[in-house]
This record gives C-alpha cells, structure tokens and sequence, in this order.
C-alpha cells in the first residue's frame, strides 16, 4: 500500500547510544518532515525538507540530524540519546502544495 | 508560545450528541487541516480548508475557515462511539512549507 513507512516501530536506547530512525515515502512526494509528540505538548517539527539534498530545522532540532539523498528516504538521526529524548516520533510526507500530509504509523523511543 | 490554540482540550459526551471543536489563532495560514489520531497510529488528514469562510462537509462532521484565515472549528452532528479519537487542527504558513500543529481534543464519545 502506498504511504510512509516508519522503522523500527519501538526502540529502547541507553542514554549516549546513537540510533537511525528510517523513513520512506513512494508517494514521490517533495516534502518530508520529523515531528515528535509528547504528552501536553502536541506535535513539534523537528526537522523538514523540500527535496533531495534540501534540509532545514523546525522548532526543536538539538539533538537531531537529517540527510535526504534521495526523494523517497529521510532518515533522522540521534547522535547521543538522551533521556528528554524518550518520545514518540512521526514522519510525514506532502506535495510541496501542502494540501495535507500522510503521516507513518511513528516509533516509540524510550531512552534510559 | 502556542500559535494555535485548540479547544476544548478534553471533551466526553454520550452518543448521539453535537459537538464543536475551536481551533483559533492570532496568524494568518494558507490552508488549515483537520487530523484525527487514534492510539497507536499516526495522525489521518480528514479535510483541508483553503478560502477564508470555506465550509466543507464530510459525512456528520463540518469544517469552517475563518473569514480571514486565522481560525477554524469542526463540528461533529449526532456523535458516534467510532468518532472517539484526538482531533487536531494544522496552520500552513503562508511563507513556508511548515506545518504547526494544535496540542489537540481528546473525544470520548459514550454509548
């Protein structure tokens, strides 16, 4: 079925390890993005991109890196987890129209 | 500061009831979108609204634009048991591709 596909689906880190949060989309859509939720917060935009090789940061990028080396694939990054970490994370997908977007089904980090 | 302001935060009615949910902001958006997430699961688009003072209907449930763009509510006629859910409501900015979401409305609906 086409839409986004988020991996793993749960993860549990010790503080300091590094993992790849992967994501891909075959809907050859522009625009891909990272959001976390986290309880009373919402959805927060971690980092965004408008094509292959064009990233920018959203409201909470500390912690997180980003590459898109091709259309389809948007990989998020934790460098060295920490526990303010633990969270679940959602990619998402649109055309560069923005006339909604198709979220994965998320991974629920947990940091210890 | 929360550029979008959803109300209310928690709502649980009985079945058959109506229901409105405000979606409100001091920013104009180009678009504003409607999502409902179940547990577990991504969030699902239900409607884009574009034009100030748009309505769009999608079965029971109603979506409104503001006349400048700036808010939104859904409302939700003769609620159901499978209308349970957190609904959320997304501003695009007009100067970019980002998508800012609302803290969201948990609905319970009871049978």
């Amino acid at each position: 079925n086409a839409g986004v596909t988020q991996t793993p689906k749960f993860q549990v880190l010790k503080t300091g390890q590094s993992m790849t949060l992967q994501c891909a989309q075959d809907m050859n859509h522009e625009y891909m993005s990272w959001y976390r939720q986290d309880p009373g917060m919402g959805l927060r935009l971690i980092h965004y991109s408008v094509g292959a090789g064009i990233t920018d940061q959203g409201e909470v990028p500390n912690g997180y890196n980003v590459s898109r080396s091709t259309t389809e694939d948007f990989p998020l990054r934790l460098l060295s987890a920490a526990p303010s970490q633990t969270s679940v994370y959602f990619c998402a997908s649109s055309t560069l129209r923005g006339d909604g977007y198709t979220f994965g089904s998320g991974t629920r980090l947990t940091v210890v | 500061t929360q550029l979008l302001e959803q109300s209310p935060q928690f709502l649980s009615i009985q079945e058959g009831e109506n229901l409105t949910v405000y979606c409100n902001s001091s920013s104009v958006f180009s678009s504003l979108q409607w999502y409902r997430q179940e547990p577990g699961e991504g969030p699902v688009l239900l409607v884009t609204v574009v034009t100030g003072g748009e309505v769009k209907k999608l079965k029971r449930l109603t979506f409104q634009f503001g006349d400048a763009r700036k808010d939104s509510s859904l409302h939700i006629t003769a609620a159901q048991p499978g209308d349970t859910g957190l609904y959320l409501c997304a501003g695009l900015r007009p100067s970019n591709y980002k998508l800012t979401f609302g803290k969201g409305t948990l609905l319970t609906v009871n049978p």
